[in-house]
């Protein structure tokens, strides 16, 4: 089974600074990673994955996360936000172990808010 | 390429009742999964369609069902409505046709289910 970890429920950030959201996850088998961002009355959208390679991934909107097998964790970065980053994201996991288990097991979600 | 549509976008029903949720996945993509969204439980894995046949299923009780047509679109079910029933269900499509989960899952819009 997995579970993921997202500590942070809420993070208020000012426009134009840097912001980290953290995922740690735990999972018996090797994993997908995954972050979505979810705007207020719509469903999920996908930011960013990792599914093998570099640890380094870029997504859309700037965002950019990197995966830390060690650690277990797999937090998500950008340099600068924008009001327009106001959401609520959530890190997900999905087993690789190639016998077709598409089950994503989602984070509780972190809001970020930016600040003018 | 549209993506992945859900109707209807709003429901409300009364305890007791039955609903139907439709959800119409990406041309070409043959995985539907549905998921129930709720400010307690957060993001949580109702079951995965694939060529017509359940695949993967979560834990929630049996009067949560769903089944997949030919042409890939799914249906939910839930049958005896309980308050706790109140939810977002989003329903996620994904070209997945082989072992091993490589491919991303695209959401729809969701469901705003009300259980009055």
């Amino acid at each position: 089974a997995q579970s993921v970890t997202q500590l942070d429920s809420q993070v208020p950030v000012f426009e134009e600074a840097p912001v980290e959201l953290r995922c740690n996850y735990s999972s018996s088998v090797s994993v997908y990673l995954f972050w979505y961002v979810q705007y207020p009355n719509q469903g999920l959208q996908l930011l960013l994955k990792y599914l093998s390679g570099s640890t380094l991934v870029k997504g859309i909107n700037g965002f950019e996360a990197e995966f830390n097998k060690s650690q277990t964790s797999f937090h998500l970065r950008k340099p600068s936000v924008h009001i327009s980053d106001t959401a609520e994201y959530f890190c997900a996991v999905m087993p690789a172990d190639g016998f077709g288990n598409e089950k994503l097991t989602f984070g509780t979600g972190t809001r970020l808010t930016i600040i003018p | 390429k549209a993506g992945v549509t859900q109707t209807p976008r709003y429901l409300i029903k009364t305890r007791g009742q039955q609903v139907t949720l439709s959800c119409s996945p990406i041309s070409g993509h043959r995985s539907v999964s549905w998921y129930q969204q709720t400010p307690g439980q957060g993001l949580q894995f109702l079951f995965e369609y694939f060529s017509e046949t359940q695949r993967n299923k979560g834990n929630f009780p049996g009067r949560f069902s769903g089944r997949q047509f030919s042409n890939s679109r799914s249906e939910m079910n839930v049958s005896t409505l309980e308050l706790g029933d109140s939810a977002l269900y989003l329903c996620a499509s994904s070209p997945s046709g082989t072992s091993g989960a490589t491919d991303t899952q695209y959401f729809g819009p969701g469901t705003r289910l009300t259980v009055l």
